[in-house]
């Protein structure tokens, strides 16, 4: 299957900061990416989807202004958490597809702690 | 808004064992339905993709089943082993993919 590569895996940041996690897609064209955000022991809540080129549409209940999400290219896509806080500390992940069949491919991860 | 629904929450069955695990969706016009397997703290790992048009897929010990019409989803995972052990969750694809709440299973020895 395809590679998605998400990076940090992992980052510490102190409140207030900002913190940037990018999503690559290694060997395919990602016309849309999902960002989801995940607490322990609950399921994935999707965040936001994008579309290369627009903006990102948000769901309901997730502040775009705190949350930016960048899809300039078709292989890049970056989401920005600002002014973070302990209560932003989640697992974070994102998922990238091309055209075709719109199967999903997933990046790692990134698990952030705000202290 | 797309809903979707797995039951059960949690499952304990002792190895060797046949088990199926079911996914419902509120909204019949999807794309794809995938199934994922997730280990603790770790990211997810594809088990299986049905298009809208497909009614099963299988790999190995795993066969899952779609009826659009009727908005299920069905994994069956036969001759559970202890490795098997895991979250297993259900999306749909639509414009955006939704999971449901994921199946937790535990496979004894």
């Amino acid at each position: 299957g395809a590679v998605v590569s998400q990076h940090p895996s992992r980052v510490i940041c102190k409140s207030g900061t900002s913190v940037k996690i990018e999503c690559r897609s290694l060997d395919f064209q990602a016309t849309t990416m999902f960002w989801y955000r995940q607490f322990p022991k609950q399921s994935l809540m999707l965040m936001a989807t994008s579309n290369e080129g627009s903006k990102a549409t948000y769901e309901q209940g997730v502040e775009k202004d705190k949350f930016l999400i960048n899809h300039a290219s078709l292989t890049l896509s970056t989401l920005t958490v600002t002014s973070a806080h302990p209560e932003d500390s989640s697992f974070y992940i994102c998922s990238a597809s091309g055209t075709g069949d719109l199967e999903a491919f997933f990046g790692q991860g990134t698990r952030l702690t705000v202290v | 808004k797309q809903e979707v629904t797995q039951i059960p929450a949690a499952l304990s069955v002792p190895e060797g064992e046949n088990l199926v695990l079911n996914c419902s969706f509120t909204d019949s016009a999807i794309y794809n339905l995938q199934w994922f397997r997730q280990d603790p703290g770790k990211g997810l790992t594809s088990l299986l993709l049905i298009q809208s048009s497909q009614r099963e897929q299988t790999s190995g010990r795993l066969n899952a089943s779609l009826d659009k019409s009727s908005g299920r989803s069905t994994l069956y995972i036969a001759a559970s082993q202890p490795g098997d052990s895991a979250t297993y969750l259900c999306a749909v694809r639509v414009n955006d993919m939704r999971f449901g709440a994921g199946t937790r299973l535990t496979v004894k020895p």
